[in-house]
């Protein structure tokens, strides 16, 4: 398996919803990555988590929590989110530094 | 600070019109290279990895090279399904940081 699988593809929710983004790699990656992405920009890194342990948060909003419930999956929590928030989320993989990310095919998340 | 630039920010060419784009990058010390292909709405897509100048990898129309400021993705002969933008990325080796992104060059390829 040499693929990150990201659900649901498609999600709308309100402003006072709580839903999650869920993430699942098998390839043996002990390094996983949340970005966002808006429209004609690169991704922008959110969370790292290495060997389970959250190792890097760049200043996300609470609103935003991520969870390693184990070295497969990957989750990332939502809560209060704002309009601005809406973009496509992308969760990424890595065996180990100087490899390649594995990309997984994003969740469009709209906030309405 | 790790800074990664790429040129043009767009790119349209003629099927058969072959090119090239650029990514100039400044890093402490360079751990690795990496281009990605990304179509709209999609997760990048891994292409290339490249470590050390004078390096370079083919794969189908797609040559990438590299040398100690900047790395070249050139496309020969394209075709339409080679529209896409093209993702750099860098990694410097001070330990475990994450890749830093280019913005990209979106490449349109005309029939």
């Amino acid at each position: 398996d040499t693929e990150v699988t990201q659900t649901p593809k498609h999600l709308v929710m309100g402003m006072t919803n709580k839903k999650s983004l869920k993430c699942e790699q098998h390839m043996g990656h002990r390094a996983m990555y949340w970005y966002k992405q808006k429209a004609k920009k690169p991704p922008e890194l959110m969370f790292v988590y290495s060997y389970e342990k959250l190792s890097i948060n760049e200043s996300v909003p609470s609103r935003f929590s991520p969870e390693c419930p184990n070295s497969s999956l990957l989750n990332l929590h939502l809560h209060a989110l704002q309009p601005e928030d809406s973009a496509l989320y992308l969760c990424a993989s890595s065996q180990a530094a100087a490899s390649g990310y594995t990309f997984g095919s994003g969740t469009r998340l709209t906030v309405v | 600070e790790d800074q990664v630039t790429q040129s043009p920010e767009a790119l349209r060419l003629q099927e058969g019109e072959s090119s090239s784009l650029n990514c100039s990058y400044t890093v402490s010390g360079l751990r690795g290279l990496f281009w990605y292909r990304q179509d709209p709405g999609k997760g990048p897509e891994f292409l290339f990895t490249l470590y050390s100048a004078g390096e370079e990898k083919e794969k189908e129309r797609l040559k990438a090279t590299l040398t100690k400021k900047e790395s070249f993705l050139h496309i020969t002969a394209p075709k339409p399904e080679d529209s896409a933008t093209y993702l750099c990325a860098v990694q410097d080796n001070s330990g475990n940081t994450p890749l830093v992104f280019g913005k990209g060059t979106r490449l349109s390829v005309i029939a």
